[in-house]
């Protein structure tokens, strides 16, 4: 089983602030990825890396960015918040199968 | 415009009967497919999944048919136990922009077990 962990679980926040939302991995996976979901649809990638100083942006489009400085941790962060930013954020890493962290639930008020 | 999609949202399916989930697909270069299933206020839980070379991949209670020449896929879960209400998600890997293998997601069909 692969132990991938997320913080915070949930976040409420104003608009404007900056957040960081932070996941790591134990299992020295080299890929990993971030998420967005919202209820009742279907996750949109949003960010991916295949290393170390390596990141990508996904199919969907996101005011968000990422980083890559260590191989277990993938830190995904706003600027700004708003509104339009509340959803749930779901990590994942990989070697073949995707393992999902617990995710983050966003509400930016 | 969605390249896999899971057509049911929701289906209820008394314990000790057969649960089948569908999914189709639109992308002929997907080469790989894998079903999650999720609780609520928690991460996708990897199940199982089928390279498109076979037809059909067996676990336990849950056993995944293919049929490339319809872009179709099923999730049997035989017996069903109310364990398993969940969200399943249908997703499918293929090669992506900048030479990656990236998971496009369904939309997800909520089983629920009727004790």
């Amino acid at each position: 089983e692969a132990d991938i962990y997320q913080t915070p679980r949930y976040l409420v926040i104003g608009t404007g602030k900056k957040i960081t939302l932070e996941c790591s991995q134990t299992m020295g996976h080299d890929k990993m990825y971030w998420y967005q979901q919202d209820p009742g649809m279907e996750l949109h990638l949003i960010h991916y890396s295949y290393g170390v100083n390596s990141t990508e942006k996904g199919d969907l489009s996101s005011e968000s960015t990422v980083s890559r400085i260590r191989t277990e941790h993938f830190p995904l962060t706003l600027e700004s918040a708003r509104p339009s930013h509340t959803s749930q954020y779901l990590c994942a890493s990989s070697e073949n199968e995707q393992f999902f962290g617990p995710g983050t639930r966003l509400t930016v008020l | 415009d969605q390249q896999v999609k899971q057509n049911s949202p929701s289906l209820s399916v008394q314990e000790g009967r057969i649960s089948i989930l569908n999914c189709d697909y639109t992308n002929s270069m997907f080469d790989y497919f894998l079903w999650y299933k999720k609780y609520p206020a928690e991460g996708p839980t990897f199940l199982i999944s089928i390279s498109s070379i076979k037809d059909k991949n067996e676990d336990g209670r849950f056993t995944v048919f293919l049929n490339k020449s319809a872009k179709h896929l099923s999730l049997h879960i035989v017996p069903s136990q109310p364990g398993d209400s969940a969200v399943y998600f249908c997703a499918a890997s293929g090669w992506g922009g900048a030479g990656s293998y990236q998971l496009t997601f369904g939309k997800g069909t909520k089983l629920s077990v009727i004790p």
